[in-house]
C-alpha cells in the first residue's frame, strides 16, 4: 500500500492564481482531511470529509474548497491565493469511528 | 471552542533523563492523540488515549489521560536521542468525528 499520497510537493504561486493540491488514499478509508501548518501554531483543520459525497468545515475553511466524489480522493482547491496561505499542507485518513489519522508527506506552498 | 495547550513548548534535556509533557484541553473529550514529528517530515502516530485512566507505553514513551482534569500526559524515560522530534497532542473537537484540535507542538532536543 502506498498509503496516503500527496502532489505536488512544492509549489510557488502568485497571488490571485488558484490551484488544486491532491491527495490520494488507498486504504479503504471513510474519513479524509486537510490541515494547514503554520510555525508556532500545530495543525489546523481546513475541512474534512467522513465519506464520499459528504464534506464539512474545519477550523480554516476561508479560501479554500473541497469535494469528495470518491473514497480515494479528496483534492483541496485554493480559489485564489493569497500570502496567508503560505504553509505546509498535510492530507489525513483514517478509518470510521476510534481510528488514529495517517498522514500524507504534506505540500509546501509559497504564495508570492 | 476547544483549546489545547502543550507545555513546555520547548524542552532541551541529556540523555539518560526523564521528562514530562503536558497537554491540557478546555472542553469535555475522551479522546486524545498523540503525535511525533521529524524536522521536515510528515506526522507519526504514536498513541491513540479513548478512555479516562488510559496509559499506553511503547518503549521510552508512555501517555496518560486522565478526562476529568482534561490533562494527557507524554512521559520520557532515559531519554536517548533518536527520541527529539515535536510532539503534538490532539483531540476530538466533534466526538467521533476525527475532527482533531492540534496543541501548539513540543520541541524536544536531547543532547548527549
Amino acid at each position: 500500500n502506498a498509503g496516503v499520497t500527496q502532489t505536488p510537493k512544492f509549489q510557488v504561486l502568485k497571488t490571485g492564481q488558484s490551484m488544486t493540491l491532491q491527495c490520494a488514499q488507498d486504504m479503504n478509508h471513510e474519513y479524509m482531511s486537510w490541515y494547514r501548518q503554520d510555525p508556532g501554531m500545530g495543525l489546523r483543520l481546513i475541512h474534512y470529509s467522513v465519506g464520499a459525497g459528504i464534506t464539512d468545515q474545519g477550523e480554516v475553511p476561508n479560501g479554500y474548497n473541497v469535494s469528495r466524489s470518491t473514497t480515494e480522493d479528496f483534492p483541496l482547491r485554493l480559489l485564489s491565493a493569497a500570502p496567508s496561505q503560505t504553509s505546509v499542507y498535510f492530507c489525513a485518513s483514517s478509518p470510521a469511528g476510534l481510528g488514529t489519522q495517517y498522514f500524507g508527506p504534506g505540500t509546501r506552498l509559497l504564495v508570492l | 471552542e476547544l483549546k489545547v495547550e502543550q507545555n513546555p513548548l520547548f524542552l532541551s534535556m541529556q540523555e539518560g533523563k526523564n521528562y514530562t509533557i503536558y497537554c491540557n484541553y478546555s472542553t469535555t473529550s475522551d479522546r486524545l492523540y498523540w503525535y511525533r514529528q521529524d524536522p521536515g517530515k510528515s506526522l507519526e502516530s504514536l498513541f491513540v488515549l479513548l478512555s479516562n485512566g488510559a496509559v499506553k507505553q511503547e518503549g521510552r514513551l508512555m501517555a496518560s489521560l486522565d478526562t476529568k482534569a482534561r490533562l494527557s500526559t507524554l512521559h520520557i524515560t532515559a531519554a536517548v536521542h533518536d527520541l527529539s522530534a515535536t510532539y503534538f497532542c490532539a483531540v476530538d473537537w466533534v466526538q467521533g468525528a476525527q475532527k482533531l484540535v492540534f496543541g501548539q507542538g513540543t520541541r524536544l532536543t536531547i543532547n548527549p
